[in-house]
């Protein structure tokens, strides 16, 4: 069974342009999640997508969204690039979050 | 509101040591308790989990866990490590019913495990 797939593994950006990272969840799971692990700051929740819809959302600016499609794939868009967006962004797919999540391997995004 | 607090940012211990990760949290509401483990460039990937049930846990690679709910710690301990445990741990809560917490996992800020020959 594959996992959790994240698209691309590495990215450079100039400040102040945009970026989409993408991910795949695991065959079945209709929730996505996107983290960002940023250096020093530990893991910060970003988004929670279920059935195509946003569900919850942490304390980012409106320049990160994205969305979950039919097929329970999502993005994330960052908008306006900053040096401090630089991070490895994790997506993680489950059935029910209370019982955990399975992670990808990650988009490590660096702006500079 | 939930939070995860990791007591030791830093363990260094000796190959084939039994080393303890220690974990706390707080929550308003029944939890479930995770860890997880990062090597470098990578994703996490889950250890163990409480959900229910007795409170001491197994996981993966030898690593146990136990939940106390009355001094609301959730503590990792592995009798033996290897080199290849080197890596960082990451102990997580959810559960949350509604409001912020609702559908996300809230982790503490990790524990670098550096086990030496």
């Amino acid at each position: 069974e594959a996992g959790v797939t994240q698209s691309p593994t590495h990215l450079i950006k100039t400040r102040g342009q945009q970026v989409t990272l993408r991910c795949s969840p695991i065959s079945g799971h209709t929730s996505v999640y996107w983290y960002q692990q940023a250096l020093g700051l530990g893991l910060q929740f970003l988004l929670w997508y279920d059935e195509g819809e946003e569900r919850n959302r942490g304390n980012f600016p409106p320049r990160f969204s994205g969305r979950q499609f039919p097929n329970y794939s999502s993005e994330l868009n960052v908008n306006a690039l900053e040096l401090e967006d630089s991070a490895l962004y994790l997506c993680a797919s489950s059935l029910d979050f209370n019982y955990g999540y399975t992670f990808g391997s990650g988009t490590r995004l660096t702006v500079v | 509101a939930q939070s995860v607090t990791q007591l030791d940012s830093q363990v260094p211990v000796f190959e084939e040591a039994p080393v303890e990760l220690r974990c706390n949290y707080s929550s308003s509401v029944s939890v479930y308790l995770f860890w997880y483990v990062q090597y470098p460039n990578q994703g996490l990937q889950l250890l163990l989990k409480y959900l229910s049930g007795s409170t001491l846990v197994k996981g993966i690679n030898g690593f146990e866990a136990e939940f106390n709910k009355s001094q609301t710690s959730f503590h990792l301990r592995k009798p033996s490590v290897h080199i290849s445990d080197t890596a960082e741990y990451f102990c997580a809560v959810s559960g949350g019913a509604g409001g912020t917490s609702y559908g996300k996992l809230t982790f503490g800020q990790g524990t670098i495990l550096t086990v030496h020959p």
